[in-house]
């Protein structure tokens, strides 16, 4: 099975820098997905890292250290639209299934 | 755009009546899912299929079935609905092609049972 690990909430202020980590103990393991939800909607794909190291995309990056079953998310210049919950989920080799952490909270504050 | 479309948003049913929940997907996309999410637990899958009238259980099929009969749609049946089946239900798909497997998510239906 798949035990990942991901902080439960994290608040933050306008204009600032969050970074939320995500821990996984996986078999098998291929890459990992990180997903935006906002209240009410679906979850929408942020990044997908396969290889160690920082993906950038905007404001928005993703870390990944195979060795370590680490990754984190790196949400720069926050704004108040970013204010969701953050989704870590892991693939493993040759099965397209997702194991998806609980979940992280962020909370931009002005 | 990739569109996953669920059937209902919002639904109310009473204990023990059938439940179906449709998804449909516009993209030609191979792997569909059907994931319950509840607070504190995050998404948790429940049935998936790779192809037509191909299906296989995920972590939590107890109470649920699903029916696989064209590419685009996949259903997602609760035989007697109980109490503790009240949850958000989302249904996702993906490409066998697409790298790493990016998957799609409907927009949800929350489902209530009284």
């Amino acid at each position: 099975g798949q035990n990942i690990d991901q902080p439960t909430e994290m608040t933050a202020t306008e204009g600032a820098i969050v970074q939320i980590n995500c821990t996984y103990q996986t078999s098998g393991f291929n890459g990992l997905f990180w997903y935006q939800q906002h209240a009410g909607e679906a979850p929408t794909f942020l990044s997908y890292n396969v290889l160690d190291g920082l993906e950038e995309k905007g404001r928005f990056s993703s870390f990944l250290s195979r060795s370590k079953g680490y990754s984190y998310l790196l949400l720069k210049e926050l704004q108040m639209k970013d204010s969701a919950s953050y989704l870590c989920a892991v693939t493993t080799s040759n099965d397209y299934k997702l194991s998806f952490g609980a979940g992280t909270t962020v909370t931009v504050r002005a | 755009d990739v569109k996953v479309t669920q059937s209902s948003r919002y639904l109310v049913k009473r204990t023990g009546e059938k439940v179906f929940l449709e998804c449909v997907q516009d993209m030609d996309h191979e792997n569909m899912f059907w994931y319950r999410q509840d607070p504190g637990l995050g998404l948790r899958l429940i049935y998936f299929s790779y192809d037509v009238k191909m299906k296989e259980k995920g972590d939590i099929p107890e109470g649920y079935s699903v029916s696989r009969e064209k590419k685009e749609r996949f259903s997602l049946i609760l035989e007697s609905a109980s109490t503790n089946q009240t949850s958000m239900y989302l249904c996702a798909s993906s490409s066998r092609t697409s790298g790493g497997g990016e998957q799609y998510f409907g927009p949800g239906t929350r489902l209530t049972v009284t």
